[in-house]
């Protein structure tokens, strides 16, 4: 089956750095993306990788490995307005997308 | 646990006719279903959000009397694309909520999304 894993939950510093793991398991691959969402709102789109290597968008990177089936996300100088779930989504050989759980990453002072 | 399906998942019309898409929850009960569109590499647009047994709410923009939302039941939501143009293709993705004895809880689940082709 296809599945895609990360972690429920996280919690890191203000200021700090946090990188929110990602791995998957699919039937094809078409390229992985990262979504942030705050609670009551939609998803909004972070980043898309679909080569090998990593992708660096201001305080964001995200960083993928076809070969191991993982990719992670990583955010610098953490603010407040970080707290947020952060899905990891792969998108399938039938352009499907596969959808982690997401993570909760909870920011404190 | 928490398994949301779409179908179809690949739908190629012509203009003018419509199209239904349907959205599941397969093994949990979902109070709330939102219905997004997403352009390439773009955030998901939230267009409505229905509740089982009530009106879906849409949001500002989206125009209710082209997509049809129906929520007859806690693990089925369909949306009808009516009179569909070239404009409306797009990537269709639907999310639930779960819930038990009305309670919800904050977590979507995400389907995988409808690809639809308005020729």
């Amino acid at each position: 089956g296809q599945n895609i894993d990360q972690p429920t939950e996280m919690t890191a510093t203000e200021g700090a750095i946090v990188q929110i793991n990602c791995t998957y398991q699919t039937s094809g691959f078409n390229g992985l993306f990262w979504y942030q969402q705050h609670a009551g709102e939609a998803p909004t789109f972070l980043s898309y990788n679909v080569l090998d290597g990593l992708e660096e968008k201001g305080r964001f990177s995200s960083f993928l490995s076809r070969s191991k089936g993982y990719s992670y996300l990583l955010l610098k100088e953490l603010q407040m307005k970080d707290s947020a779930s952060y899905l990891c989504a792969v998108m399938d050989s039938n352009y499907q997308l596969i959808w982690g759980a997401g993570t909760k990453l909870i920011i404190k002072p | 646990g928490a398994v949301v399906s779409q179908h179809p998942s690949w739908v190629i019309c012509k203009s003018g006719t419509s199209v239904k898409i349907e959205c599941r929850s397969l093994d949990f009960q979902a109070t709330t279903m939102f219905w997004y569109r997403q352009f390439p590499k773009q955030s998901l647009m939230l267009m409505a959000t229905s509740n089982e047994g009530s009106k879906a709410t849409y949001e500002q923009g989206v125009e209710k009397d082209k997509f049809l939302i129906n929520h007859a039941s806690l693990t089925l939501s369909t949306l009808t694309v009516t009179s569909a143009h070239p404009e409306d293709s797009s990537f269709y993705i639907c999310s639930a909520k779960r819930g038990t004895s009305g309670i919800t809880t904050d977590t979507q689940y995400f389907g995988p999304g409808t690809r639809l082709t308005v020729l």
